[in-house]
C-alpha cells in the first residue's frame, strides 16, 4: 500500500518569493505521482504529474517538481509565487491504477 | 468541455435523514470515482466505476452508503441514514483511460447535524 506524507500543513510565504512544498511517499513498487491544487470554493485541478522519463516536471502556472527516488520525494516548487497561488495543494500517488493516495495538504496562503 | 459536475454544492441534513448526491462527470469518461474528505484528513477514496459497472468499492465506510451510475452516466451516491462522521466534502471525478489524470469536480460539502 502507498502513503503519502506531505510535510508542511501550512505555508506563509510573501508575494514574489519562492516556494517549496514538501512531499514524501511510500512504496515498494514504482508509482505514479501528482500534485492537484483546490483553490477556494473551486475542485481540485491538476498541477502536474510524473509517470516516467524526466525526473523533472513542469506543470501549469509555473509550477515544477522533481521526482527523486531514492528519497522517495516530489516536492513542488514555483520560483516566484503570486496572490492568486493563495490555494489548498494536495500531493497523490498510485500504482498504475485508479485509486489515488492523498497527503493530507499544504495550505499556502500569499501576502502582498 | 464542460467539467465533472456536482450537485447540490452544500446539503445541510439532520442526523437519520436521507441524502443523495449526484455527479455528471465529463462525457465519454467511462470511469467515475468517489471521493470523500472529513475533516481534518486526507482525501480518502470511496468507489470506482467503469461505465455502469462497480469497479471497486472497498472505500465505502459501511452499507448506509450507495452509490450507482445509471446507464454508464451520471451517478448518485446515497447515504442512509446520515450519522455526524459522515460531515465532510465528497468528490467525483473522471477520466477516459485509467489510470489517466482524474478530472474533479468541485464538491459536495455535506453537513450532518
Amino acid at each position: 500500500a502507498q502513503s503519502v506524507t506531505q510535510l508542511d500543513s501550512q505555508v506563509p510565504v510573501f508575494e514574489e518569493a519562492p516556494v517549496e512544498l514538501r512531499c514524501n511517499y511510500s512504496s515498494s513498487v514504482s508509482v505514479y505521482l501528482f500534485w492537484y491544487v483546490q483553490y477556494p470554493n473551486q475542485g481540485l485541478q491538476l498541477l502536474l504529474k510524473y509517470l516516467s522519463g524526466s525526473t523533472l516536471v513542469k506543470g501549469i502556472n509555473g509550477f515544477e517538481a522533481e521526482f527523486n527516488k531514492s528519497q522517495t520525494s516530489f516536492h513542488l516548487r514555483k520560483p516566484s509565487v503570486h496572490i492568486s497561488d493563495t490555494a489548498e495543494y494536495f500531493c497523490a500517488v498510485t500504482f498504475r491504477d485508479y485509486k489515488l493516495s492523498f497527503g493530507a495538504g499544504t495550505t499556502v496562503t500569499v501576502r502582498a | 468541455e464542460a467539467g465533472v459536475t456536482q450537485f447540490p454544492s452544500h446539503s445541510v441534513i439532520e442526523k437519520g435523514q436521507t441524502v443523495t448526491l449526484r455527479c455528471d462527470p465529463i462525457s465519454g469518461h467511462d470511469n467515475l470515482y468517489w471521493y470523500r474528505r472529513v475533516m481534518g484528513k486526507e482525501i480518502k477514496f470511496l468507489l470506482h466505476f467503469v461505465k455502469e459497472s462497480k469497479q471497486d468499492e472497498s472505500g465505502m465506510p459501511n452499507n448506509r452508503f450507495l452509490a450507482e451510475r445509471t446507464g454508464g452516466t451520471y451517478s448518485t451516491l446515497k447515504v442512509q441514514p446520515a450519522e455526524l462522521e459522515d460531515s465532510g466534502v465528497y468528490f467525483c471525478a473522471s477520466s477516459q483511460v485509467a489510470p489517466s489524470p482524474l478530472h474533479f469536480g468541485n464538491g459536495t460539502r455535506l453537513t450532518v447535524t
